[in-house]
């Protein structure tokens, strides 16, 4: 099957819009990570759903930053009046489980996001 | 707070050499610890997942190991070969549900 999958790819925007990010997980995939990875950083942990409601989202910076996930399948993060420093590569991660004991997370390719 | 730390940061090894990377993090109460390859422009891919109550994962020419109480893990690479060159990544599992990573060692293999 198809892994997960996130669009756009690439996502130029001019700082003080609006930018929503979507992230189609694996089929199955009850918990839904999402990440925000700078140049030469490992990703940083922003917020989790299992299932319809986020668990976490004790990494999200400041209120500029929310995420839905209204069905439990697809995501999708908004970020509200975006600044420069917000230019990063967003990942999207899922796994079978919550405290995986052998769940692996399996990420998306990620959204690169240029605010300008 | 869990940190994750990886050290080196970067390595740059001629072919066929075997080579260990090196973990660790500071909280020793995990669920599990999962080491990641990430190439230029890529998603992460999973290579390896330990969970707590194991000592060590092999897969192919890889081993990684988990010593908990220590807060230490190392990624084996044996015979490395020119694709293998990428970012690794380690991640460990614990209090809450974050999967909290390390900044990754970058890889290069010269042929």
């Amino acid at each position: 099957g198809a892994g997960v999958s996130q669009t756009p790819s690439n996502k130029v925007t001019e700082k003080g819009k609006y930018v929503e990010l979507r992230c189609d997980p694996i089929s199955g995939h009850t918990a839904l990570y999402w990440y925000r990875q700078s140049l030469g950083q490992g990703p940083e942990f922003l917020i989790y759903f299992q299932g319809t409601g986020a668990a976490d989202d004790s990494g999200l910076p400041n209120d500029r930053f929310f995420a839905v996930r209204p069905e439990g399948s697809v995501s999708t993060l908004k970020i509200q009046r975006t600044e420069r420093g917000d230019s990063a590569v967003y990942l999207c991660a899922s796994s079978l489980q919550t405290r995986g004991d052998n769940s692996p997370l399996h990420f998306g390719n990620g959204t690169r996001l240029t605010v300008t | 707070k869990q940190e994750v730390t990886q050290i080196p940061a970067a390595l740059s090894v001629p072919e066929g050499e075997n080579l260990v990377l090196n973990c660790s993090f500071t909280d020793s109460a995990i669920y599990n610890l999962q080491w990641f390859r990430q190439d230029p422009g890529k998603g992460l891919t999973s290579l390896l997942l330990i969970q707590s109550s194991q000592r060590e994962q092999t897969s192919g020419r890889l081993n990684a190991s988990l010593d908990k109480s220590s807060g230490r893990s190392t990624l084996y690479i044996a015979a490395s070969q020119p694709g293998d060159s990428a970012t690794y990544l380690c991640a460990v599992q614990s209090g809450g549900f974050k999967t909290i990573f390390g900044a990754g060692t970058r890889l290069f293999v010269k042929a």
